[in-house]
This record gives C-alpha cells, structure tokens and sequence, in this order.
C-alpha cells in the first residue's frame, strides 16, 4: 500500500502525559499537513511542510503541540500536557508540489482520561 | 475568512431515492471545489475537484456541480454502500492555503 501511513490508529493517555503520532506520506509528495478533526466536525488545519519546512500554523496549534518533519520525509506531531480537550482524530495528508489534490491517512484516534 | 456551510447535517434516503447535498461557500478567489467521502474511523477519501462555476463531473451515482457561490452534490439512485458522510472543502487562489472544510452532511441509505 503506497497511501499515507499514520502511526498509532488509536492512542488512550491520561491526562498530563504526552503523545507523538507518526505520519509517513506518500513517496514522492513533497508536502505534508496536519488537521484535527473533532465529533461531528469537518477537519481542521493544524500545520504543514513542504519538504522539511514548516511553512504555516494554525492558531490551533498552541504551545504544547509541536510539529517535524526532518530530512523531508515523515512527520510527527508531538502533544505535550496533554488535555481533555485535545481528544479528536488526528490526520495527515500529503500532496505534490501543486498542493491541489490532497490524500488523506486514516488518522490517529487520541483519548484523553 | 473562508467559510464552507454545507446542509443539511444528515440526510436520511431509501434506497433507490435520489437526491442532492448542499455545499455554499465564501471564498476570496477560488482555486478549488473539493468534495471528499469520509466512513465512520477512517480518514477523508478524494472524490471531486471542481475549479470553475458550470463544471460538473461524475462517478458512479455521484455528481457534483458548481456555481459562483456553491456546490451540488447530487445522488442518483443511492445504495446502501452509499452511506458515509460527505465532506466539501474550498481552497483560495492565492499562496499556499489549506484546505477549508464544511462540518459534512452524513448519509445513511436504507435498504
């Protein structure tokens, strides 16, 4: 399967701990972003890369999430102190240079307790 | 700021019984009309992009049209495998903007 790879599918944390999630993108997508998608919502912006650059972030991203993507590859989002209210899907797209089509993964669920 | 409302929230059909789903959106230049199909767990799977008003395209039972200020996703003869909620996202035509997304309509098709 040569689709995005999201790394864990489900996640369960107390709260206060931290969590990564992995996201491998398609081979030859230079560009990379996160959204977080909540119950009965649409997917919401988070950030994104071209190659290794961290070109844009959303207001959502707070100071406890933090986001890499070294050598240009695969990316991993990093929640620190985590809060109830971070409990969401979390999912990665990729896409090529043009940026015009993106192609999801199928997310991370994260509980928080 | 860009904004996707899409109606209704859910949208309950027989099977058999055609109908249509609503995107309206406010965009400062549009770059594209993305309609996605997105199964309970599983992350948005591409359906349509659509870049100019009076474009349409087609898959299957699906089509999906545009004008200047919204999108119709129209469904002939739905099956229950049709069922899933159908999100629309707009991009703007300038820079490197995100995807914008609707909060989606959920289909559920009844045998």
């Amino acid at each position: 399967d040569t689709g995005v790879s999201q790394d864990p599918r489900h996640k369960i944390t107390k709260r206060g701990q931290n969590v990564t999630f992995r996201c491998d993108p398609i081979s030859e997508h230079n560009r990379l972003y996160w959204y977080r998608q909540t119950l009965g919502q649409g997917p919401e912006f988070l950030t994104y890369f071209q190659n290794e650059a961290q070109l844009e972030k959303s207001r959502l991203l707070s100071d406890r999430f933090s986001a890499e993507r070294p050598k240009g590859s695969f990316s991993t989002l990093e929640i620190q102190r985590t809060e109830q209210g971070d409990s969401a899907m979390y999912l990665c797209a990729s896409s090529s240079t043009s940026g015009t089509f993106l192609f999801f993964g199928q997310g991370t669920r994260l509980t928080v307790v | 700021e860009d904004q996707v409302t899409q109606s209704p929230e859910a949208l309950r059909l027989q099977e058999g019984e055609s109908s249509s789903l609503n995107c309206s959106y406010t965009v400062s230049g549009l770059r594209g009309l993305f309609w996605y199909r997105q199964d309970p767990g599983k992350g948005p799977e591409f359906l349509f992009t659509l870049y100019s008003a009076g474009e349409e395209k087609e898959k299957e039972r699906l089509k999906a049209t545009l004008t200047k200020k919204e999108s119709f996703l129209h469904i002939t003869a739905p099956k229950p495998e049709d069922s899933a909620t159908y999100l629309c996202a707009v991009r703007r035509n300038s820079g490197n903007t995100p995807l914008v997304f609707g909060k989606g309509t959920r289909l559920s098709v009844i045998a």
